[in-house]
């Protein structure tokens, strides 16, 4: 079956503008995370949905960050007024719900964003 | 809190020798211990995870890693290295209560000569 997909594969946008990345999650997946990698590094925690609401978005590091899933399947990461240390690779990942021991965290491939 | 530290941003070894590369965590609760490969231009996959009992856990493509709480390790290992093997390798933890995101080391490169 299909995995997550994310869309762009790659952005590039100037500094100061708007982006929005988006996360298609496997069908069926009730959790969505995202997560960024800066060159060099692990990745990071963003923000984790339940659902349409986020249950943890304690990773997000400041208002610039917003992200939506408005019908529980689909995810928005936004980025407004987006500086050069945002470039990342900004990834997804979906899984079920229930223990943790029995649920894993499915990544998509990624969206890579330069601000120039 | 939970962290994840591992020693070695590369690591090179010969084919057909042993492949370790060290994790060591902390976490506040009895942790889940994952080890994730990324290859080039692909995605996370996970190779093996640890939640509870045995502390021995064998993954895909040969891996195994052992949970040894004493030490707060859970290194990767595998006995013979293959060239498929080159890719990065990370360790990751779940270890506050109630939380489900992951906590990712920076990292290892791992490169197999021939």
């Amino acid at each position: 079956g299909a995995g997550v997909s994310q869309t762009p594969s790659n952005k590039v946008t100037e500094k100061g503008k708007y982006v929005e990345l988006r996360c298609d999650p496997i069908s069926g997946h009730t959790a969505l995370y995202w997560y960024r990698q800066s060159l060099g590094q692990g990745p990071e925690f963003l923000i984790y949905f339940q659902g349409t609401g986020a249950a943890d978005d304690s990773g997000l590091p400041n208002d610039r960050f917003f992200a939506v899933r408005p019908e529980g399947s689909v995810s928005t990461l936004k980025i407004q007024r987006t500086e050069r240390g945002d470039s990342a690779v900004y990834l997804c990942a979906s899984s079920l719900s229930g223990p943790i021991s029995y649920n894993e965290q499915f990544f998509g491939p990624g969206t890579r964003l330069t601000v120039l | 809190a939970q962290s994840v530290t591992q020693l070695g941003s590369h690591v090179s070894v010969s084919e057909g020798a042993l492949v370790l590369l060290r994790c060591n965590y902390s976490s506040s609760v009895p942790p889940y211990l994952f080890w994730y490969v990324q290859y080039p231009n692909q995605g996370l996959q996970l190779l093996l995870k640890y939640t509870t009992g045995a502390t021995l856990v064998k993954g895909i493509n040969g891996f195994e890693a052992e949970f040894k709480k004493s030490e707060t390790s859970f290194h990767l290992t595998k006995p013979s290295a293959h060239m498929s093997d080159a890719a990065e390798y990370f360790c990751a933890v779940i270890g506050d209560t109630g939380r489900r995101a992951l906590t990712f080391g920076s990292g290892t490169r791992l490169q197999v000569q021939p």
